[in-house]
């Protein structure tokens, strides 16, 4: 009965690479979200996987956001030619069953820092 | 759009007050509406899930209410102690959404001894 983890929890890139951040999400759940929280604000929605389909991708700020979850149950996050912007933290929460009224339980987060 | 304000931003209270943290939202067309707790550098922690057709819920010294057609919610925090100082933040599920959460900027609670 592990939580959702993520790894790495902090992560300094240079401007201008490339970064992955992985989510293990509770064994079983169905729902995958991903949100990214800029200091001071509110968690902002990035996309949602069910199983390994990706069914929402309209947060995603750029083409530099990628996700996958290709066996429907851990999930990176890429992000490619990292810019200062993307500072935030970056939180992943896992739902079961998959339905949108379900109950979300998220990760510590993983703190990248751009510079 | 759905837009989800919380008021106030930040409030400090002596220990033992009873306290009211408030959450508006915009669009009354929700499924549900969560109460989270997030610590400096930490996760969120889920606090309290109100569907759309229940009026509250009730945890420990933690109650929730909601109110729909008005697009309100309120966390009271009774007998407020140290370990309660935190982050809180509301949040809704829109509907017809796949379930994904939008989110107010949260209160910053802080409780003194």
């Amino acid at each position: 009965g592990a939580g959702v983890s993520q790894s790495p929890r902090y992560k300094v890139a240079k401007r201008g690479q490339d970064v992955a951040l992985r989510c293990d999400p509770i064994s079983g759940h169905v729902s995958l979200f991903w949100y990214q929280q800029a200091l001071g604000q509110g968690p902002e929605f990035l996309t949602y996987f069910q199983n390994e389909a990706q069914l929402d991708k309209s947060g995603l700020p750029s083409d530099r956001f990628f996700a996958e979850r290709p066996e429907g149950s851990v999930s990176t996050l890429k992000i490619q030619r990292t810019q200062q912007e993307d500072s935030a933290v970056y939180l992943c929460a896992s739902s079961y069953p998959g339905t949108a009224k379900s109950e979300q339980y998220f990760g510590p987060g993983t703190r990248l820092t751009v510079t | 759009k759905q837009e989800v304000t919380q008021i106030p931003a930040a409030l400090s209270v002596p220990e033992g007050e009873n306290l009211v943290l408030n959450c508006s939202f915009t669009d009354s067309a929700i499924y549900n509406l969560q109460w989270f707790r997030q610590d400096p550098g930490k996760g969120l922690t889920s606090l309290l899930l109100i569907q759309s057709s229940q009026r509250e819920q009730t945890s420990g010294r933690l109650n929730a209410s909601l109110d729909k057609s008005s697009g309100r919610s309120t966390l009271y925090i009774a007998a407020s102690q140290p370990g309660d100082s935190a982050t809180y933040l509301c949040a809704v599920t829109p509907r017809g959404s796949q379930g994904n959460l939008i989110f107010g900027k949260g209160t910053k609670l802080s409780v003194k001894p």
